[in-house]
Parts: structure tokens; sequence; C-alpha cells
């Protein structure tokens, strides 16, 4: 399984883009890169999912390099309500979670 | 459209105790995946479920088990509890193997606290 390195923790103000990135070296060919957002004492959600280059939703984009080691998590102009865990998935089928990184936005 | 139902929200035992948790999967997805969520870390993958098989085990001992029902509801077992059992329970369902997306969709979680 591949392994997922993410920072711990980020701090933002309102407004701003925020970038989390995600390495996963290890990543196999069949593997996809998925990311969720989690609020205290509810499940996590799906936030985007991609294979390579770029993917655009209407609340994040996820860009992944060439040689998908690594992938980052675009969130645009956050709000104080994007305050929470996100976690980065590496996987097929097989859905495990790291730490995740804690966004803090402040006002 | 309902989404990942589980049962009970919240709960209370004590150490030696066994607790069964209940997981509806949304209409139409097949396969069923169980994690543990200790208080400040990420969710840990117990089992996953498809087609009332075992497709994947975490790290977690035997006193942990889980099955699947023909309807492709789920339960989860742990049986002589300890201290450390305590946490939120999530249960999460998927599309049918073969049709990967990636996305699981989770329910709002069991709490148990063991006393």
């Amino acid at each position: 399984l591949a392994k997922t390195t993410q920072p711990i923790s980020m701090d933002s103000y309102e407004g701003q883009e925020v970038n989390i990135t995600c390495s996963h070296n290890n990543i196999a060919t069949n593997d996809y890169i998925t990311w969720y957002q989690q609020f205290p004492s509810q499940g996590p959600r799906f936030i985007i999912q991609g294979y390579k280059t770029k993917v655009t939703n209407e609340v994040a984009s996820l860009f992944i390099p060439a040689d998908r080691k690594s992938s980052t998590l675009s969130l645009p102009r956050v709000s104080l309500s994007d305050t929470a865990v996100y976690y980065c998935l590496v996987g097929d089928n097989d859905m495990r979670f790291g730490a995740g990184t804690r966004l803090t936005v402040k006002p | 459209d309902a989404g990942v139902t589980q049962s009970p929200t919240h709960l209370i035992k004590t150490r030696g105790q066994q607790v069964t948790l209940r997981c509806s999967p949304i209409s139409g997805h097949k396969s069923v995946s169980w994690y543990q969520q200790v208080l400040g870390q990420g969710p840990q993958f117990i089992f996953q479920y498809y087609e009332k098989e075992e497709r994947g085990r975490g790290n977690f001992p035997d006193r942990f088990s889980a099955r699947q029902f023909p309807n492709y509801s789920s339960e989860l077992n742990v049986n002589a509890l300890l201290l450390g059992d305590s946490a939120l329970y999530l249960c999460a369902s998927s599309l049918p193997s073969g049709v990967y997306t990636g996305e699981l969709f989770f329910g709002e979680g069991s709490r148990l606290t063991v006393l």
C-alpha cells in the first residue's frame, strides 16, 4: 500500500487560496488519489479524486504531476467553514487514511 | 435517497462486554468498510466486505469481527471490550468492486465509550 505524507496542520485566512500537498512516493499504477474532508464527530466526506494531471470540481482542484508521486489539493477562497481535517488517500479499492492535515481558517 | 445509516449512534459499555454495531449502505452499494477513529487520529481501517466476503482486514485483533448480509448491510462485533476500544466507529459504502470510483460514502458513526 502506498503511504502518504501530509503536513500535520496549516493556517489560513478567509478569502485566501489554500494548497495542501500530499507525498505518495510508492504509488502504484492502478492507484487513484482521493481527498476527503472531515468535521468533528462526522464521517469523512469525499472532496475530489484524480489519476493524473488536473481535476476540478465545484469545490476544489487537484493537481497531479506526471510522476504521480505527489498531489496538491487546492481550495480557492476559503471560508471559516472550511476549517476541518483533510485526508489524502491513495489506493485501488483499499482506502486507508493517514493522520490528515488540520486546516484552520481564521477571520 | 438515504445515505449510509449506522446504529446505535452512541453507546456505553463496560470492559469485558461485547458490542454489535450495524450499518446499512446506500442502495446499490455492495461494498462496506469499517473504520475506527480514536479522538485526534485519522480513521483506521478495520474491514472491507464485498458480496458477503471479506476483501480486506486491517491490523486489529481477533476480538474484532464483521459480516455482511445478503441485503449488503453489515455488522461489526467487538468482543471482550477494552478501554482502548473507545472510539467513533465509521461505516462506509462504495460501488461494487470493478466499478471503482474511489469514493467512500460514510455514515455519521457510532460512538462507543468503554468504562
